[in-house]
């Protein structure tokens, strides 16, 4: 399974826009990228899922380069609820591998 | 709808002793998950079900460690002889199907059950 690199923090602004990425070199063919929100004291929550280039859905988008080795979560114009950790995922199979997550604190 | 429910929402139990943690999918997901999540840690995959069987419990700490499916539905993580470090958020997630290779349907999280072991 390959295995993903976040930044550990990011601190923002309130109506900022937050690109987070997220390295994967070792990518398999088949693998997808997913990424979850995760706030205290809740189970994590699905954002978006791309395979490559780039997908938007109402609350984000995901850019992945050709060569998949890296992916971008951009989320804009963030506000104090986004305040989470964002976790990054790479599988193909049957197991989901979390990292250690990325925690984004935004600040009035 | 009704989303994931786990229960109890928290148990604190004593060395050695048998627990048993419930997990209630959103009707109709044939797929079905647990995982184990420590303080600033992300979630540890635990094993894995498509409908009744256990399609991959690779994730089991040991065979302290037990999981059933019976009918398809309700899950029971069960922890025999528990240890101080088996403390954790136990999280219990669901999809719709697992599609193929590669691709992955959403998986629905329930808030999960805080178990001590003192």
């Amino acid at each position: 399974l390959a295995k993903t690199t976040q930044p550990i923090s990011m601190d923002s602004y309130e109506g900022q826009e937050v690109n987070i990425t997220c390295s994967h070199n070792n990518i398999a063919t088949n693998d997808y990228i997913t990424w979850y929100q995760q706030f205290p004291s809740q189970g994590p929550r699905f954002i978006i899922q791309g395979y490559k280039t780039k997908v938007t859905n109402e609350v984000a988008s995901l850019f992945i380069p050709a060569d998949r080795k890296s992916s971008t979560l951009s989320l804009p114009r963030v506000s104090l609820s986004d305040t989470a950790v964002y976790y990054c995922l790479v599988s193909g199979g049957f197991k989901t591998i979390f990292g250690a997550g990325t925690r984004l604190f935004v600040k009035a | 709808g009704a989303g994931v429910s786990q229960t109890p929402s928290n148990k604190v139990t004593e060395k050695g002793k048998y627990v048993e943690l419930r997990c209630d999918p959103i009707s109709g997901h044939t797929a079905l998950y647990w995982y184990r999540q420590s303080l600033g840690q992300g979630p540890e995959f635990l094993i894995y079900f498509q409908g009744t069987g256990a399609a991959d419990d690779s994730g089991l700490p040991n065979d302290r460690f037990f999981a059933v499916r019976p009918e398809g539905s309700v899950s029971t993580l069960k922890i025999q002889r528990t240890e101080r470090g088996d403390s954790a958020v136990y999280l219990c997630a669901s999809s719709l199907t697992f599609i193929g290779t590669g691709d992955r349907d959403e998986q629905f999280f329930g808030p999960g059950t805080r178990l001590t072991v003192l």
